[in-house]
Protein backbone atom coordinates (compact mmCIF):
# COMPACT_ATOMS: atom_id res chain seq x y z
CA UNK A 1 0.00 0.00 0.00
CA UNK A 2 1.09 3.65 -0.70
CA UNK A 3 1.64 5.50 2.27
CA UNK A 4 3.24 9.03 3.58
CA UNK A 5 4.24 9.48 6.97
CA UNK A 6 5.47 12.68 8.50
CA UNK A 7 7.14 11.52 12.26
CA UNK A 8 7.22 15.21 13.53
CA UNK A 9 3.74 16.33 14.65
CA UNK A 10 5.53 19.63 15.36
CA UNK A 11 8.46 21.48 14.71
CA UNK A 12 10.12 25.07 16.09
CA UNK A 13 12.88 26.86 14.36
CA UNK A 14 13.97 30.49 15.29
CA UNK A 15 13.80 33.62 12.54
CA UNK A 16 16.74 33.61 9.84
CA UNK A 17 17.41 29.92 10.70
CA UNK A 18 17.31 26.53 8.87
CA UNK A 19 14.46 24.02 9.62
CA UNK A 20 14.18 20.26 7.44
CA UNK A 21 11.04 18.92 7.97
CA UNK A 22 11.11 15.37 7.23
CA UNK A 23 8.57 13.05 5.01
CA UNK A 24 8.99 8.84 4.17
CA UNK A 25 6.95 7.70 1.60
CA UNK A 26 6.63 3.64 0.64
CA UNK A 27 5.50 3.10 -3.27
CA UNK A 28 6.82 0.36 -5.61
CA UNK A 29 6.64 2.65 -8.28
CA UNK A 30 9.81 3.39 -10.04
CA UNK A 31 8.33 6.63 -11.64
CA UNK A 32 5.91 9.25 -9.24
CA UNK A 33 5.47 12.52 -7.83
CA UNK A 34 5.83 14.23 -4.56
CA UNK A 35 4.38 17.23 -3.21
CA UNK A 36 4.98 20.08 -0.15
CA UNK A 37 2.23 21.89 0.72
CA UNK A 38 1.87 24.76 3.07
CA UNK A 39 -1.15 25.51 5.21
CA UNK A 40 -1.19 28.86 7.19
CA UNK A 41 -3.86 29.61 9.61
CA UNK A 42 -6.12 31.22 7.12
CA UNK A 43 -6.25 27.38 5.98
CA UNK A 44 -5.85 27.85 2.75
CA UNK A 45 -3.68 24.92 0.98
CA UNK A 46 -0.37 26.91 -0.86
CA UNK A 47 1.76 24.73 -3.34
CA UNK A 48 5.43 24.76 -1.62
CA UNK A 49 7.55 22.42 -3.73
CA UNK A 50 6.88 19.80 -6.59
CA UNK A 51 9.14 16.95 -7.17
CA UNK A 52 9.82 14.37 -10.21
CA UNK A 53 11.13 11.12 -9.05
CA UNK A 54 12.57 10.85 -11.91
CA UNK A 55 14.68 13.95 -11.95
CA UNK A 56 17.27 13.80 -10.00
CA UNK A 57 18.21 17.29 -9.22
CA UNK A 58 16.51 18.48 -6.05
CA UNK A 59 13.66 20.55 -6.64
CA UNK A 60 14.79 24.23 -5.17
CA UNK A 61 11.75 27.48 -4.69
CA UNK A 62 13.82 29.98 -3.84
CA UNK A 63 14.28 29.47 0.33
CA UNK A 64 12.77 26.08 -0.10
CA UNK A 65 14.19 23.16 -1.10
CA UNK A 66 13.99 19.52 -0.91
CA UNK A 67 16.14 16.32 -0.24
CA UNK A 68 14.70 13.56 -2.16
CA UNK A 69 16.48 10.74 -1.43
CA UNK A 70 14.74 7.76 -3.98
CA UNK A 71 16.00 4.59 -2.56
CA UNK A 72 15.37 5.87 0.80
CA UNK A 73 12.07 6.85 0.02
CA UNK A 74 12.37 9.96 2.25
CA UNK A 75 11.66 13.74 0.67
CA UNK A 76 12.23 16.38 3.48
CA UNK A 77 11.67 19.66 3.18
CA UNK A 78 14.22 22.48 4.20
CA UNK A 79 13.32 26.07 4.87
CA UNK A 80 16.07 28.19 4.81
CA UNK A 81 16.43 31.99 6.42
CA UNK A 82 12.98 31.03 8.50
CA UNK A 83 10.62 34.28 8.19
CA UNK A 84 7.54 34.42 10.53
CA UNK A 85 5.36 33.80 7.49
CA UNK A 86 6.79 30.41 7.50
CA UNK A 87 4.72 29.77 10.13
CA UNK A 88 2.03 27.12 9.26
CA UNK A 89 0.95 23.19 8.96
CA UNK A 90 2.76 21.87 6.25
CA UNK A 91 1.86 18.61 4.25
CA UNK A 92 3.70 16.36 2.52
CA UNK A 93 1.74 14.32 -0.45
CA UNK A 94 2.11 11.88 -2.75
CA UNK A 95 -0.57 10.96 -5.73
CA UNK A 96 -1.43 7.65 -5.96
CA UNK A 97 -0.65 6.23 -9.80
CA UNK A 98 -3.85 5.51 -11.61
CA UNK A 99 -6.53 7.44 -9.09
CA UNK A 100 -4.20 10.86 -9.33
CA UNK A 101 -5.71 11.33 -5.70
CA UNK A 102 -3.13 12.64 -3.63
CA UNK A 103 -1.94 10.42 -0.25
CA UNK A 104 -1.19 13.14 2.59
CA UNK A 105 0.77 12.93 5.53
CA UNK A 106 -0.58 13.73 8.81
CA UNK A 107 1.33 17.21 8.55
CA UNK A 108 3.85 19.16 10.59
CA UNK A 109 2.85 22.34 12.37
CA UNK A 110 6.14 24.84 12.06
CA UNK A 111 6.89 27.64 14.91
CA UNK A 112 8.42 29.71 13.83
CA UNK A 113 10.09 32.10 17.04
CA UNK A 114 11.09 35.44 16.71
CA UNK B 1 0.10 29.67 -9.38
CA UNK B 2 -3.92 28.97 -10.85
CA UNK B 3 -6.33 30.33 -8.76
CA UNK B 4 -9.41 28.07 -7.52
CA UNK B 5 -12.13 29.91 -5.90
CA UNK B 6 -14.74 28.55 -3.57
CA UNK B 7 -18.03 29.86 -2.06
CA UNK B 8 -19.45 30.30 0.31
CA UNK B 9 -16.10 30.85 2.60
CA UNK B 10 -18.37 30.57 5.78
CA UNK B 11 -22.14 29.17 5.86
CA UNK B 12 -24.47 28.68 9.44
CA UNK B 13 -27.35 26.64 8.59
CA UNK B 14 -30.02 24.59 10.51
CA UNK B 15 -30.22 20.85 10.70
CA UNK B 16 -32.10 19.16 8.06
CA UNK B 17 -31.47 21.57 5.58
CA UNK B 18 -28.72 21.68 2.36
CA UNK B 19 -26.52 23.35 2.37
CA UNK B 20 -24.42 23.90 -1.83
CA UNK B 21 -21.19 24.82 -1.92
CA UNK B 22 -18.73 25.73 -5.24
CA UNK B 23 -15.81 25.33 -6.38
CA UNK B 24 -14.22 26.86 -9.79
CA UNK B 25 -11.18 27.22 -11.42
CA UNK B 26 -10.83 30.98 -12.49
CA UNK B 27 -7.53 30.62 -14.73
CA UNK B 28 -7.83 26.82 -15.88
CA UNK B 29 -9.55 24.04 -17.30
CA UNK B 30 -10.39 21.43 -14.29
CA UNK B 31 -10.63 17.99 -15.79
CA UNK B 32 -10.39 16.71 -12.06
CA UNK B 33 -11.92 17.86 -9.16
CA UNK B 34 -11.25 17.13 -5.51
CA UNK B 35 -13.31 17.46 -2.29
CA UNK B 36 -11.90 17.00 0.94
CA UNK B 37 -13.04 17.40 4.65
CA UNK B 38 -10.76 18.54 7.45
CA UNK B 39 -11.23 17.77 11.26
CA UNK B 40 -9.47 20.13 13.72
CA UNK B 41 -6.02 19.87 13.47
CA UNK B 42 -5.83 16.70 11.08
CA UNK B 43 -4.87 15.81 7.90
CA UNK B 44 -7.09 16.61 4.27
CA UNK B 45 -9.44 13.69 4.04
CA UNK B 46 -10.79 12.70 0.79
CA UNK B 47 -14.47 12.40 0.13
CA UNK B 48 -14.27 12.26 -4.02
CA UNK B 49 -13.06 12.60 -6.42
CA UNK B 50 -14.92 14.56 -9.79
CA UNK B 51 -14.25 14.14 -13.47
CA UNK B 52 -16.22 16.61 -15.67
CA UNK B 53 -19.26 15.20 -17.15
CA UNK B 54 -18.70 12.13 -14.87
CA UNK B 55 -20.60 10.84 -12.00
CA UNK B 56 -17.82 11.33 -8.57
CA UNK B 57 -15.99 8.74 -6.95
CA UNK B 58 -16.91 8.76 -3.45
CA UNK B 59 -14.19 7.23 -0.84
CA UNK B 60 -15.08 4.31 1.39
CA UNK B 61 -17.84 5.53 4.22
CA UNK B 62 -18.68 8.61 2.50
CA UNK B 63 -22.13 8.77 1.81
CA UNK B 64 -22.69 9.35 -2.14
CA UNK B 65 -26.88 10.63 -0.83
CA UNK B 66 -25.92 12.84 1.88
CA UNK B 67 -22.79 14.24 -0.33
CA UNK B 68 -23.92 15.48 -3.80
CA UNK B 69 -20.85 16.03 -6.05
CA UNK B 70 -21.72 18.05 -9.43
CA UNK B 71 -18.95 18.22 -11.90
CA UNK B 72 -20.89 20.02 -14.95
CA UNK B 73 -18.24 22.04 -16.76
CA UNK B 74 -14.01 22.38 -16.83
CA UNK B 75 -14.72 25.55 -14.21
CA UNK B 76 -17.06 24.06 -11.72
CA UNK B 77 -17.53 21.81 -9.67
CA UNK B 78 -20.42 21.71 -6.88
CA UNK B 79 -20.83 19.51 -3.21
CA UNK B 80 -24.37 20.00 -1.86
CA UNK B 81 -24.74 18.69 1.91
CA UNK B 82 -28.27 17.01 2.03
CA UNK B 83 -30.15 17.03 5.01
CA UNK B 84 -27.01 18.89 7.32
CA UNK B 85 -27.05 17.55 10.76
CA UNK B 86 -24.28 19.01 13.55
CA UNK B 87 -21.91 16.28 12.88
CA UNK B 88 -21.90 17.31 9.33
CA UNK B 89 -20.30 20.70 10.63
CA UNK B 90 -16.71 20.76 9.11
CA UNK B 91 -14.19 22.15 7.01
CA UNK B 92 -14.62 21.57 3.39
CA UNK B 93 -11.87 21.90 0.83
CA UNK B 94 -11.69 21.06 -2.69
CA UNK B 95 -8.82 21.25 -5.23
CA UNK B 96 -8.50 21.43 -8.98
CA UNK B 97 -6.21 20.04 -11.42
CA UNK B 98 -5.84 19.73 -14.79
CA UNK B 99 -6.30 15.65 -14.70
CA UNK B 100 -2.85 14.17 -15.59
CA UNK B 101 -1.04 11.73 -13.65
CA UNK B 102 1.20 14.27 -11.40
CA UNK B 103 -0.58 17.49 -12.25
CA UNK B 104 -0.69 19.91 -9.46
CA UNK B 105 -3.68 20.13 -7.09
CA UNK B 106 -4.91 23.99 -6.75
CA UNK B 107 -6.97 24.21 -3.88
CA UNK B 108 -9.47 26.61 -2.62
CA UNK B 109 -10.00 28.59 0.17
CA UNK B 110 -12.33 26.36 2.11
CA UNK B 111 -15.94 26.58 3.44
CA UNK B 112 -16.65 26.44 6.83
CA UNK B 113 -19.74 25.30 7.63
CA UNK B 114 -21.75 25.06 10.85
CA UNK B 115 -25.32 23.05 11.01
CA UNK B 116 -27.06 24.07 14.20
Amino acid sequence: AQTVTQSQPEMSVQEAETVTLSCTYDTSESDYYLFWYKQPPSRQMILVIRQEAYKQQNATENRFSVNFQKAAKSFSLKISDSQLGDAAMYFCAYPSSGTYKYIFGTGTRLKVLA
Amino acid sequence: GAVVSQHPSRVICKSGTSVKIECRSLDFQATTMFWYRQFPKQSLMLMATSNEGSKATYEQGVEKDKFLINHASLTLSTLTVTSAHPEDSSFYICSASSGGWGDTQYFGPGTRLTVL
